[in-house]
């Protein structure tokens, strides 16, 4: 079965602090997403990260791929209030639903950042 | 360009009834797909197309269809709803084959079934 899996799903943490969200996934990817979703609002996409040990950072977000853990991260360094929203990871899955678009989706996690 | 856009916004139907999702891109991308979006989960893919004429079964594509006549439209038909599609609905579309060329997404039509 398709996994993908973020951890946490909730996170609540204070501005200035440094956290880190997970997204595991069980299948073989030459492809991982992270999109942010604001409340009632669409998707909307941070970075794609397309080889194993690539790194992405745009602000105060870094994300990072081991394709060989099946693991990235999302790195927030020096939260501020600006990015309370929900994170998404998404998955391209090799060999899966015969298309090179098809994306699974991990549950998000909704970022909380308290002044 | 006006990039993705979904109408309407906002639906509420009645058990039964049928209706249409509307979802339009100007960018010329070859794939387009719908997803819907249920509290507390990640989007689950319903259906997607590779190209005008080409659509194909995505992870939960039960009670919807879609059709592909145009490179720019990807309706997405409920045949007769049922409270259980209560959901936002989100279009996506982007390049088929590229190097890391991201998905776009509309701006969602939340849909109410009763």
């Amino acid at each position: 079965e398709l996994k993908v899996e973020q951890n946490p799903l909730f996170l609540s943490m204070q501005e200035g602090k440094n956290y880190t969200i997970y997204c595991n996934y069980s299948t073989t990817s030459d492809r991982l997403y992270w999109y942010r979703q604001d409340p009632g609002k669409s998707l909307e996409s941070l970075f794609v990260l397309l080889s194993n040990g690539a790194v992405k950072q745009e602000g105060r977000l870094m994300a990072s791929l081991d394709t060989k853990a099946r693991l990235s991260t999302l790195h927030i360094t020096a939260a501020v209030h600006d990015l309370s929203a929900t994170y998404f990871c998404a998955v391209r899955p090799m060999n899966y639903g015969g298309s090179q678009g098809n994306l699974i989706f991990g549950k998000g996690t909704k970022l909380s950042v308290k002044p | 360009n006006a990039g993705v856009t979904q109408t309407p916004k906002f639906q509420v139907l009645k058990t039964g009834q049928s209706m249409t999702l509307q979802c339009a891109q100007d960018m010329n991308h070859e794939y387009m797909s719908w997803y819907r979006q249920d509290p507390g989960m990640g989007l689950r893919l319903i259906h997607y197309s590779v190209g005008a004429g080409i659509t194909d079964q995505g992870e939960v594509p039960n009670g919807y269809n879609v059709s592909r006549s145009t490179t720019e439209d990807f309706p997405l038909r409920l045949l007769s709803a049922a409270p259980s599609q209560t959901s936002v609905y989100f279009c996506a579309s982007s390049y088929l084959t590229s190097g890391g060329r991201t998905q776009y997404f509309g701006p969602g039509t939340r849909l109410t079934v009763l």
